[in-house]
């Protein structure tokens, strides 16, 4: 399985601000996902990063509040921006290749807490 | 669109067995997957199961599929503390590789 890893693990930050968030995989993965937890809740995707093209976004997500890039097949970025206290969740980057089990492995997660 | 339930909680005594239920509403769902997450962690996959399949056995792990009910199933025997997390069950929809996940049953381990 991938090892992936993601910046920051924890941050708490003011309303109305902006957070990045890194996620870096040590082997090349066709798909890289980005999900949201919030408190005591179950994972909703927010959206799939492609390589080289625009995210593709869940209903309800959107670009301007939840830019991604993904400039390469190992690292991608969320971008969770102009934060709310509706924001505080824990954001988990996931990556899975449909040559296996169409499996995928989850990054350690970031909890981000918006005061 | 696919839609997963679970139940919310689970509480056992250690050394006994743990069924966690799961059930899906795509019958055309390829691979199921239970997934185990720990306070403070990520998700861990702990096992995934075929849908030609009917029963999946990974040491202490059983994954039992009803494919004619849609019903999904995680045995853990001989339950310890260390089980003590969040179980979810996912299925893919949509094109993708994209998961869908289950609210998530809490296993409480009472010694």
């Amino acid at each position: 399985s991938a090892v992936i890893s993601q910046k920051p693990s924890r941050d708490i930050c003011q309303r109305g601000t902006s957070l990045t968030i890194q996620c870096q995989v040590d082997s090349q993965v066709t798909m890289m996902f980005w999900y949201r937890q919030q408190p005591g809740q179950s994972l909703t995707l927010i959206a799939t990063a492609n390589q080289g093209s625009e995210a593709t976004y869940e209903s309800g997500f959107v670009i301007d509040k939840f830019p991604i890039s993904r400039p390469n097949l190992t690292f991608s970025t969320l971008t969770v921006s102009n934060m709310s206290p509706e924001d505080s969740s824990i954001y988990l980057c996931s990556v899975g290749d449909r040559g296996h089990y169409n499996e995928q492995f989850f990054g350690p997660g970031t909890r981000l807490t918006v005061l | 669109g696919e839609d997963v339930e679970q139940s919310l909680f689970l509480s056992v005594r250690e050394g006994d067995s743990s069924v966690i239920n799961c059930t899906y509403t795509d019958s055309s769902s390829t691979y199921l997957y239970w997934y185990k997450q720990e306070p403070g962690a990520g998700l861990q996959l702990l096992t995934y199961i075929f849908s030609n399949m009917d029963m999946k056995q990974d040491q202490r792990l059983t994954v039992l599929l009803n494919k004619k009910d849609k019903h999904l199933s995680l045995r853990i025997a001989d339950t310890q503390t260390g089980d003590s997390a969040i179980y979810f069950c996912a299925a893919p929809y949509n094109q993708g590789g994209k998961l869908i996940f289950g609210q998530g049953t809490e296993l409480s381990v009472k010694p």
